[in-house]
């Protein structure tokens, strides 16, 4: 079956360590996204792919980053200078077919819940 | 600057009662519309899109949504609700020529027997 998986769904972070978030799509697409998600606000964009080894920084992308060496995987890292990491990353896919189209629907994660102690 | 409104953080319906979630839009063309319904804990599944022709556009389980170009929203309705329909529902917009979406924060919906 395609789609998406992230691991871990729990993960805990104590204060000062980096964690990496894990999302592998085998759905063929060439554009990952990473999300974080917090009560009340939706979906906030951290960094986008479009494409293998290019990455480019969304809107709270401090403290986060990314890597994109295969095509089927985009991983997350939380580094020690994310302030308050404590939330719910979603990971998501989409075909973009030309330049950038935006009316192919994202295929997401299950999610990973990330705790600082 | 593009945005998404979803004015209704919260609401609650009988089961069986119909259903209607508001999405308003700021964008400047046409716009690539989607909804999608999160479970607790779970990710986002899509349940219907627009970026052209007709302007009602049916989903899945029973779901329903109008584009109104001249109101600038995107409503998302259905004539019965199940209990299983209890989840919160995200309106997104996606921005032509960026590989961009912006997303609504969001209306949690409760069921009641």
């Amino acid at each position: 079956d395609g789609g998406i998986t992230q691991s871990p769904k729990y993960l805990f972070r104590k204060e000062g360590q980096n964690v990496t978030l894990s999302c592998e799509q085998n759905l063929n697409h060439d554009a990952m996204y990473w999300y974080r998600q917090d009560p009340g606000q939706g979906l906030r964009l951290i960094y986008y792919s479009q494409i293998v080894n290019d990455f480019q920084k969304g809107d709270i992308a401090e403290g986060y980053s990314v890597s994109r060496e295969k095509k089927e995987s985009f991983p997350l890292t939380v580094t020690s200078a994310q302030k308050n990491p404590t939330a719910f990353y979603l990971c998501a896919s989409s075909f973009p077919g030309d330049s950038g189209a935006t009316y192919n629907e994202q295929f997401f994660g299950p999610g990973t819940r990330l705790t600082v102690l | 600057a593009q945005s998404v409104t979803q004015p209704d953080i919260h609401i609650t319906v009988s089961e069986g009662a119909s259903l209607e979630l508001r999405c308003n839009y700021s964008y400047g063309a046409t716009p690539y519309l989607f909804w999608y319904v999160q479970s607790p804990g779970q990710g986002l599944q899509l349940l219907l899109k627009y970026f052209s022709g007709d302007t009602l556009v049916q989903g899945i389980k029973g779901f329903e949504a109008e584009f109104k170009r001249s109101q600038s929203s995107f409503n998302l309705r259905k004539p019965s609700v199940h209990w299983s329909d209890a989840a919160e529902y995200f309106c997104a917009v996606g921005v032509s020529g960026t590989y961009k979406y912006i997303f609504g924060t969001g209306t949690r919906l409760k069921v009641l027997a």
